[in-house]
């Protein structure tokens, strides 16, 4: 089992909320990832960094932001919720030297 | 426009044959590509990887071809059980240094019938 942790699993909230998703890793990894998955669908890289105070945005236009003050830790915020977040999102992590990336549980988000 | 394609959606098999998944690319120079096995309302774990200068990759009953010029990847499980029924990903990096995020395919969900 991967040592990354995302909080909370499951999460219900309204339309407009501001919220933010946990992720932390205890490999010491540099590199985290954001994806967002949809049920069959495949997964898009919406956030990354590369270590401290760096974060670059993915492919997928998202109204969510990151922030990486440490390195085991990596939330996605977002600021005001809307029904078509509804989806699933994995955080990853890797180390320098190697390119295998380490998924969490996910947090399966759902907005009404 | 870049496009990663896994044959199919979906792939039944008895148990005790092979199951042969595939992965196509288009637009990409990929430096090296990955399998990943991802089980419903989980995140994906990783399993074998295999470099752009490799031509095949074995890990116990799981085997990788890479081929560039196709633009290609196959991904085998031989003696497959219904153990092995999960979604199964590709996904590239195009960089050599490992800098870039990965891209990953739709998947394919594989289903081992006993």
């Amino acid at each position: 089992e991967a040592d990354i942790y995302q909080t909370p699993r499951y999460l219900v909230i309204g339309t407009g909320k501001k919220i933010t998703l946990e992720c932390s890793q205890t490999m010491g990894h540099d590199k985290m990832y954001w994806y967002q998955q949809d049920p069959g669908m495949e997964l898009h890289l919406i956030h990354y960094s590369y270590g401290v105070n760096s974060t670059e945005k993915g492919d997928l236009s998202s109204e969510s932001t990151v922030s990486r003050i440490r390195t085991e830790h990596f939330p996605l915020t977002l600021e005001s919720a809307r029904p078509s977040h509804t989806s699933q999102y994995l955080c990853a992590s890797a180390s320098p030297i190697s390119t295998e990336a380490f998924f969490g549980q996910g947090t399966r988000l759902t907005v009404v | 426009s870049q496009k990663i394609e896994q044959n199919s959606e979906a792939l039944n098999i008895q148990e005790g044959k092979t199951a042969t998944l595939t992965c196509n690319y288009t637009n990409y120079s990929p430096a090296y590509l990955q399998w990943y096995r991802q089980d419903p309302g989980r995140g994906p774990v990783f399993l074998l990887l295999i470099r752009e200068n490799e031509k095949e990759k074995r890990k116990e009953r799981l085997k990788v071809t890479f081929d560039t010029t196709l633009k290609q990847s196959l991904f085998h499980i031989t003696a497959s059980q219904p153990a092995d029924s999960a979604t199964y990903l590709c996904a590239l990096a195009t960089s050599r240094g490992g800098n870039t995020p990965l891209v990953f395919g739709k998947g394919t969900r594989l289903s081992v019938i006993a």
